[in-house]
């Protein structure tokens, strides 16, 4: 089965840092991978998605995402975080093999970047 | 553009009450879908419209109702609430078929409190 973990509940940093938000699959077949942000009392947001391809995925806010094989990650990732960045974040990865857009999500990670 | 629209905003229903939480799509898509967001469990699909005249169940069906009235719309009713049932619910859309990795598209959410 279809599955996402994001093993961090939150991350902290401070602005103008790097940051790494943390997601690794498991899959059957190819993995088409997915990250969305969710600001405060708002829906989901497709930042970026893999789909095959280079391994470093650019999308939307400056955000960028490594997909890695061999450690089945998906890592999003930004060189400078602005306070605005702070939201909810989710990794999601396609539910089947076989045609389908349903997704599985994680659970999400909290990004709180401090001034 | 208003994108995917859901009404209400905030409800509170008593137990055992029925309502229908109403969702509209003006992007011309075919994919429709229902989730709710708990605390810590990210997003669980409800249920899924893969086109006007379908729907399946997701990973939580039980107590829920759903109906695709036409392409545009995707209704999901509580015929009898229960405190389990408290959570905020998203429809979300999406253009597949046209490739079976395009984003979803979230509403803002409804948040259903039942007592």
């Amino acid at each position: 089965a279809q599955s996402v973990a994001q093993p961090e509940d939150q991350v902290n940093v401070a602005e103008g840092n790097p940051l790494t938000v943390k997601c690794t699959y498991s899959v059957s077949g190819n993995p088409y991978l997915f990250w969305y942000v969710q600001y405060p009392n708002r829906g989901l947001q497709f930042l970026l998605k893999y789909i095959t391809g280079d391994n470093l995925v650019k999308g939307s806010y400056g955000f960028e995402a490594e997909f890695n094989k061999s450690q089945t990650s998906f890592h999003l990732k930004k060189p400078s975080a602005l306070v605005s960045d702070s939201a909810l974040y989710f990794c999601a990865v396609r539910d089947s093999p076989y045609n389908t857009d349903k997704l599985i999500f994680g659970t999400g990670t909290r990004l709180q970047v401090f001034p | 553009n208003a994108g995917v629209t859901q009404t209400p905003k905030f409800q509170v229903l008593k137990t055992g009450q029925s309502m229908t939480l109403q969702c509209a799509q003006d992007m011309n898509h075919n994919s429709m879908y229902w989730y709710r967001q708990d605390p810590g469990m990210g997003l669980r699909l409800i249920y899924y419209s893969a086109s006007e005249g379908t729907t399946d169940k997701g990973e939580v069906p039980n107590g829920y109702n759903v109906s695709r009235l036409n392409k545009r719309e995707f209704s999901l009713r509580l015929e009898s609430a229960a405190p389990s049932q408290t959570s905020v619910y998203f429809c979300a859309s999406s253009e597949a078929p046209g490739g079976w990795h395009q984003p979803q598209h979230f509403g803002d959410g409804t948040r259903l409190s039942i007592l």
